[in-house]
């Protein structure tokens, strides 16, 4: 299946400090990424929606000014939180937007996710 | 409203045997889509199976089928014949294609435990 990194896996900091997180994927063109995040024991909220070459799309509730995606590249979204506050810890999730061939030559519109990021902020 | 819903937050079931996940959806969409995802304690979201709205038959792969119900507006999940590496949380997701806007939605997971 497609493939789609995540880096870093797990980050602290400290209170007031800008975190970078880079989604790639690894094997494919994805003009469509997504940003995810969830609190332990819950469901994968949608932050944002990434375009290759647009502005992101973010949902309500998600501050963009916080949150700066930027999908600079085919294969290449990136999430910058900024001025983080022990709040925001959480695990963000990416995922890529992928067509694939199934059985019988079936196309499927799926979403490919990357392994995670631990933020934890002192 | 809840678009997704999966009234299961724990499962368990014995080595070897088949168990079925719930999941039930509400659109005003003619097109979407249904994901299952499988997320072991790792982290990481492993695609399952898929099943379009315009898709006669259920979908399959390998030990997982989804049940798709249109009218009820259930897609369920069955695994068959379990395995110990398939305890984890299940997820299941919506596509909805609103004006060529994709958006996902998720429940809640399901916890399953498979018990040697």
């Amino acid at each position: 299946g497609a493939v789609v990194s995540q880096h870093p896996s797990r980050v602290i900091c400290k209170s007031g400090t800008s975190v970078k997180i880079e989604c790639r994927s690894l094997d494919f063109q994805a003009t469509t990424m997504f940003w995810y995040r969830q609190f332990p024991k819950q469901s994968l909220m949608l932050m944002a929606t990434s375009n290759e070459g647009s502005k992101a799309t973010y949902e309500q509730g998600v501050e963009k000014d916080k949150f700066l995606i930027n999908h600079a590249s085919l294969t290449l979204s990136t999430l910058t939180v900024t001025s983080a506050h022990p709040e925001d810890s959480s695990f963000y999730i990416c995922s890529a937007r992928a067509f694939i061939i199934g059985h019988g030559g079936r196309s499927t519109d799926t979403q490919y996710f990357g392994p995670g990021t631990r933020l934890t902020v002192l | 409203a809840q678009k997704i819903t999966q009234t299961q937050p724990g499962m368990f079931v014995q080595e070897k045997e088949a168990v079925t996940l719930d999941c039930t959806y509400d659109t005003s969409d003619p097109s979407y889509g249904l994901f299952w995802y499988k997320q072991p304690s790792s982290g990481e979201m492993i695609f399952l199976i898929y099943q379009g709205s315009y898709d006669q038959q259920n979908a399959t792969e390998g030990r997982y089928s989804l049940n798709f119900q249109k009218a009820r507006k259930s897609a369920n999940l069955v695994i068959s014949a379990s395995q110990l590496g398939d305890s984890a949380m299940y997820f299941c997701a919506m596509r909805e294609d609103s004006g060529g806007y994709q958006k996902v939605t998720f429940g809640t997971g399901t916890k399953l435990q498979v018990i040697p």
